[in-house]
């Protein structure tokens, strides 16, 4: 059974960071493409960026609102996915969620249950 | 980056009934099109990929339709654990968008 497993989410201040975690299991993880998918409370779905597979050159993308402030890593030793977030804005405030990449970065196969990260003074 | 309009935004409708949503692109996607279901407090569940393949696990009365920039996600008969919000989402170029949504509420 596939898991993916957020942790790391919480209360920050604007201008800090915080680092997220997704602990996978259940699959090939080191086959994979994971992206981090957010959605604002009340809002919809949009996607933060994205990893590739070490094979595939484990590039990233990032959506543009992200890109330059966050970071997304990867561990294949340990399953692990990360998403580190630098200089966070209040509109950064979301429930940040794990997927897997549905082969060559279609869909979104399997998410996480969402970790809640707050923007706040 | 490309739009994904969806109508309607919400839309009450009766255990039984057949619904119907829609998915408009900015511009053509091909087959590039998935849907997915969200409950409240829940992760998105993927229904359909590539405009109209069933996810494994996912009851037939859902069906997708469409190509281009025109697609349709509906439900034969509304069950009661299908009141949920419904999102589209495209992968035809990147960043991946998603519509803003279209929640089914019971009437």
């Amino acid at each position: 059974e596939v898991q993916l497993v957020e942790s790391g989410g919480g209360l920050v201040k604007p201008g800090g960071s915080l680092r997220l975690s997704c602990a996978a299991s259940g699959f090939t993880f080191s086959i994979a493409w994971m992206s981090w998918v957010r959605q604002a409370p009340g809002k919809g779905l949009e996607w933060v960026g994205r990893i590739k597979t070490k094979t595939d050159g484990g590039t990233t993308d990032y959506a543009a609102p992200v890109k330059d402030r966050f970071i997304i890593s990867r561990d294949d030793s340990k399953t692990t996915l990360f998403l580190q977030m630098n200089s966070l804005k209040t509109e950064d405030t979301a429930v940040y969620y794990c997927t897997t990449d549905c082969s060559g970065g279609s869909c979104f196969g399997y998410w996480g249950q969402g970790t809640l990260v707050t923007v706040s003074s | 980056d490309i739009q994904m309009t969806q109508s309607p935004s919400s839309l009450s409708a009766s255990v039984g009934d057949r619904v119907t949503i829609t998915c408009r692109a900015s511009q053509t996607i091909s087959s590039h099109l998935h849907w997915y279901q969200q409950k409240p407090g829940k992760a998105p569940k993927l229904l359909i990929y590539a405009a109209s393949s069933l996810q494994s696990g996912v009851p037939s009365r859902f069906s997708g339709s469409g190509s281009g920039t025109d697609f349709t996600l509906t439900i034969t008969s509304l069950q009661p654990e299908d009141f949920a919000t419904y999102y589209c989402q495209q992968s035809y170029s990147t960043p991946p968008t998603f519509g803003g949504g279209t929640k089914v509420e019971i009437k």
